[in-house]
């Protein structure tokens, strides 16, 4: 597609139920970035993959957090276990990646709220 | 540790004015890069401007400029003669890896221009 894709757009969970997020980049982008966006914490990096190079997990903030790329290309979250602070607006984006000189282009988010 | 401010929570100014968002980054990297994203009511952040820090060049993109001194560890940003639609919020972001990775955000500030 033309830009970043992200779905659901909303989506309303109950706390303890586990979500999956979904990213679709642009096409011919190897490198894929989650943040979270919330109103306590401001924009925050969650994980970052680049190619075939193992993901750099170091902004997922517990173990209920995680993230798979299939293919180098779609890209879920999923939280485990749902906690209210969980609820937040999920950003992807992408871009060319290291080496290249391009900006990260982002997707309009998945507003998760945890009930 | 690495980190952005944007003192500016809201700011707002009357259509054609002039208007500075202020960013003041710190980090101990001598090699690093600055970004200023705009994050429409649509929710997607839009890219605005990349700097590395070798660059101190100020910028000019229209009615966009931008101001780089590492002297003051700032990077601000400069509207004039502001437009209806730049009302957004707007984030200032450092990363000490190449490009995109793991961008560290400020808060952002609202700026509401008042028709």
């Amino acid at each position: 597609g033309a830009g970043v894709s992200q779905s659901p757009s909303n989506k309303v969970t109950e706390k303890g139920k586990d979500v999956e997020l979904r990213c679709d980049p642009i096409s011919g982008h190897t490198a894929l970035y989650w943040y979270r966006q919330s109103l306590g914490q401001g924009l925050e990096f969650l994980i970052y993959f680049q190619g075939n190079s193992a993901p750099d997990k170091s902004g997922l903030p517990s173990d209920r957090f995680s993230a798979e790329r299939t293919g180098g290309s779609v890209s879920t979250l999923t939280i485990q276990r749902t906690q209210q602070e969980d609820s937040a607006v999920y950003l992807c984006a992408s871009s060319f990646g290291r080496g290249r000189n391009t900006e990260a282009f982002f997707g309009q988010g998945t507003r998760l709220t945890v009930v | 540790a690495q980190k952005v401010t944007q003192a500016q929570t809201e700011i707002s100014v009357v259509e054609k004015e002039d208007v500075t968002l202020d960013c003041v980054y710190e980090t101990r990297d001598t090699t690093y890069y600055l970004f200023w994203y705009k994050q429409p009511p649509s929710g997607e952040l839009v890219f605005l401007i990349r700097r590395n820090s070798f660059d101190e060049q100020n910028e000019i993109s229209g009615r966009y400029s931008w101001n780089f001194q590492k002297s003051t560890s700032s990077f601000n940003f400069t509207i004039t003669a502001s437009q209806v639609v730049d009302s957004a919020v707007y984030f200032c972001a450092l990363s000490t890896n190449f490009g995109n990775e793991k961008l560290t955000f400020g808060t952002g500030t609202r700026l509401t221009i008042i028709p």
